[in-house]
């Protein structure tokens, strides 16, 4: 059974550093094929894809924030993270993780982390 | 950016009807495009992969179709569960979701 959780800091500040963990059961990260993507959603809007890393450790950013996103695992921990810079409140939302297969199904969710970027 | 657009944003229907959402996309994706089911307060599911492909434990009333630019989701025969926000999700290039349709019980 795949199971996923994220957790973060909750609350940050504006040009802060946001890291979140995704730990995850039911798969590892070091079988081929096996990701983990990031995916974000504002409250009430619709869902924009972050980031995803692959077994091999690849790794694919959303072009318009590539800058500002660092994404990782831990294959022994089954966690793989997520580093966003600079954060303002722009970046407020919930952050999904997701097991993502070879061919980019995103077919077991987390239930999300609420992010919120106040002063 | 490939950009995808939903339509329609709001569609009313009766439990029984037969319910179709459309996605397009700004050039040609090559059929890699997935449905996302969003309920109220939960994680979205996935539905549909690679346009037609039914995931695992998903109602055979679900169905999907399409090529090139234009996809479609079907529910064949509408039940209240399936009140809920659909998102579609193209990963020809770098991946992209659509803004979604909701869908209510008239």
């Amino acid at each position: 059974q795949v199971t996923l959780k994220e957790s973060g800091p909750g609350i940050l500040q504006p040009s802060h550093t946001l890291s979140l963990t995704c730990s995850f059961s039911g798969f590892s990260l070091s079988t081929y094929g096996m990701g983990v993507s990031w995916i974000r959603q504002p409250s009430g809007k619709g869902l924009e894809w972050l980031a995803s890393i692959w077994w091999n450790g690849n790794t694919y950013n959303n072009p318009s924030l590539k800058s500002r996103l660092t994404v990782s695992k831990d294959t022994s921990n089954n966690q793989a993270f997520l580093k966003v810079t600079s954060v303002d409140t722009a970046d407020t939302a919930t952050y999904y993780c997701a097991h993502t297969r070879e061919d980019w199904e995103l077919d077991y969710w987390g239930q999300g982390v609420m992010v919120t970027v106040s002063s | 950016d490939i950009q995808m657009t939903q339509s329609p944003s709001v569609l009313s229907a009766s439990v029984g009807d037969r319910v179709t959402l459309n996605c397009k996309a700004s050039q040609n994706i090559n059929k890699y495009l997935n449905w996302y089911q969003q309920k109220l307060g939960e994680a979205p599911k996935l539905l549909i992969y690679n346009t037609n492909n039914l995931q695992t434990g998903i109602p055979s009333r679900f169905s999907g179709s399409g090529s090139g630019t234009d996809y479609t989701l079907t529910i064949s025969s509408l039940q209240p569960e399936d009140v809920a926000t659909y998102f579609c999700f193209q990963h020809n290039s770098w991946p992209t979701f659509g803004a979604g349709t909701k869908l209510e019980l008239k």
